[in-house]
């Protein structure tokens, strides 16, 4: 089972750059690492998702060490309406159906003005 | 990216009542969605994982005749939570698996048991 950490909460200020480190030593050959944002009353959102090196989009980049144990998503300078929580989900689907899909304690991210 | 609609978004209903959960994957087929719980201020909980034409798999303390899950067609999951009580009042959220190991989530909808 693929157990993530992460920090329980950040704040920032407007305008900063974010990394959140989320650990997950127990990851499998087959797992992806996929990030979402969850604002409240709201189901989670992707942001992000990689299974090794670097990955970036228009809102995002994550970063994955060879050894995959962890992982770094980064939110170029944040404003106040990314004030969410973030999770980092460490899981596999294959034919038989979802594996390793828990989602941790996630990061309650504080931007702040 | 790909859309996973739940309805309805927020139901109040007495206790004893049963009320339905619908989750529907609108731009794609889903053979797998799964069903989440979840508290103020606290993460998601898998309940369960619904396959297509097949019977549903839960997690460990979650009663299956409680929490009924149908997944009748590639595009529609339901939860159906019999019989409910005021402590089943929560946040419930669907998810469904799309591509590359993708799984995008549904609005989620908010249950108050009264």
């Amino acid at each position: 089972l693929a157990k993530t950490t992460q920090p329980i909460s950040m704040d920032s200020y407007e305008g900063q750059e974010v990394n959140i480190t989320c650990s997950h030593n127990n990851i499998a050959t087959n797992d992806y690492i996929t990030w979402y944002q969850q604002f409240p009353s709201q189901g989670p959102r992707f942001i992000i998702q990689g299974y090794k090196t670097k990955v970036t989009n228009e809102v995002a980049s994550l970063f994955i060490p060879a050894d995959r144990k962890s992982s770094t998503l980064s939110l170029p300078r944040v404003s106040l309406s990314d004030t969410a929580v973030y999770y980092c989900l460490v899981g596999d689907l294959d034919q038989t159906g979802a594996n390793n899909l828990f989602f941790g304690t996630g990061t309650r991210l504080t931007v702040i003005p | 990216g790909a859309v996973v609609s739940q309805h309805p978004s927020r139901v109040i209903c007495k206790s004893g009542t049963s009320v339905k959960i619908e989750c529907r994957s609108l731009d794609f087929q889903a053979t797998t969605m799964f069903w989440y719980r979840q508290f103020p201020k606290q993460s998601l909980m898998l309940m369960a994982t619904s396959n297509e034409g097949s019977k549903a798999t839960y997690e460990q303390g979650v009663e299956k005749d409680k929490f009924l899950i149908n997944h009748a067609s590639l595009t529609l999951s339901t939860l159906t939570v019999t019989s409910a009580h005021p402590e089943d009042s929560s946040f419930y959220i669907c998810s469904a698996w799309a591509l590359e190991n993708t799984i995008y989530f549904g609005e989620g909808s908010w249950l108050t048991v009264v």
